[in-house]
């Protein structure tokens, strides 16, 4: 079982639907990222969190670190966040920022 | 800014040979990190360095080789090339503890 893991892994859905993308985790951990890979293959960091909430424009990132649980939403989603969304975590005794990386959720939204 | 710059973008060796895929950053980061990514699988961490000098294997090291001879500079070598090297590489580097990892746009490297 990996430590990280997303659903769902692959997501279609129409523009305007409201996306909800889950990360469970086995380990402790110190901080949680949820980054966005583009068609053309560029990664780029959404959040950093280690509790509660952050909102960044349409972007919602939640995290429960009793239940090991976060999720990433989308309001009013558009054709261009059509990307794969990638959880991440550093583990909390980790002293050299690795990351262990969760598969990636695959979303398409439609016009 | 450049942030994070790879080369090559696209690389195409015959088994055997070897090759050099640069990275580079101005932003004066400490941390550098190396990954492949292959299809429809996350990231896996190939060497990663905490500064000039400083190396340490990943998850998936064999096969690979880096060095850090300067802040800026983190170049990962493949000394004898094999199909199963086929991948997407990325390049990242991370600034202070509380600050996320910047990527560069990765580099497309098939091993025939």
């Amino acid at each position: 079982k990996n430590e990280v893991e997303q659903s769902p892994q692959n997501l279609t859905a129409q523009e305007g639907e409201f996306i909800t993308i889950n990360c469970s985790y086995s380990v402790g951990i110190s901080a949680l990222h949820w980054l966005q890979q583009h068609p053309g293959g560029g990664i780029v960091s959404l959040f950093m969190l280690s509790s509660g909430k952050k909102k960044h424009g349409r972007l919602i990132a939640t995290i429960n670190i009793q239940e090991k649980h976060s999720s990433l939403h989308i309001t009013a989603s558009h054709p261009r966040d059509s990307a794969v969304y990638i959880c991440a975590v550093r583990a909390a005794m980790d002293s050299n920022y690795q990351l262990i990386w969760g598969a990636g959720t695959k979303l398409i939204i439609k016009p | 800014n450049a942030g994070v710059t790879q080369t090559p973008k696209f690389r195409i060796l015959k088994i055997g040979q070897s090759m050099t895929l640069q990275c580079a950053q101005d932003m004066n980061h400490n941390y550098m990190y190396w990954y492949r990514q292959d299809p429809g699988m996350g990231l896996k961490l190939i060497y990663y360095s905490v500064g000039a000098g400083i190396t340490d294997k990943g998850e998936v090291p064999n096969g690979y080789n880096v060095s850090r001879s300067t802040t800026e500079d983190f170049p990962l070598r493949l000394e004898l090339a094999a199909p199963s090297q086929t991948s997407v590489y990325f390049c990242a580097s991370r600034g202070p503890i509380n600050q996320p990892q910047h990527f560069g746009d990765g580099t497309r490297l098939s091993i025939l």
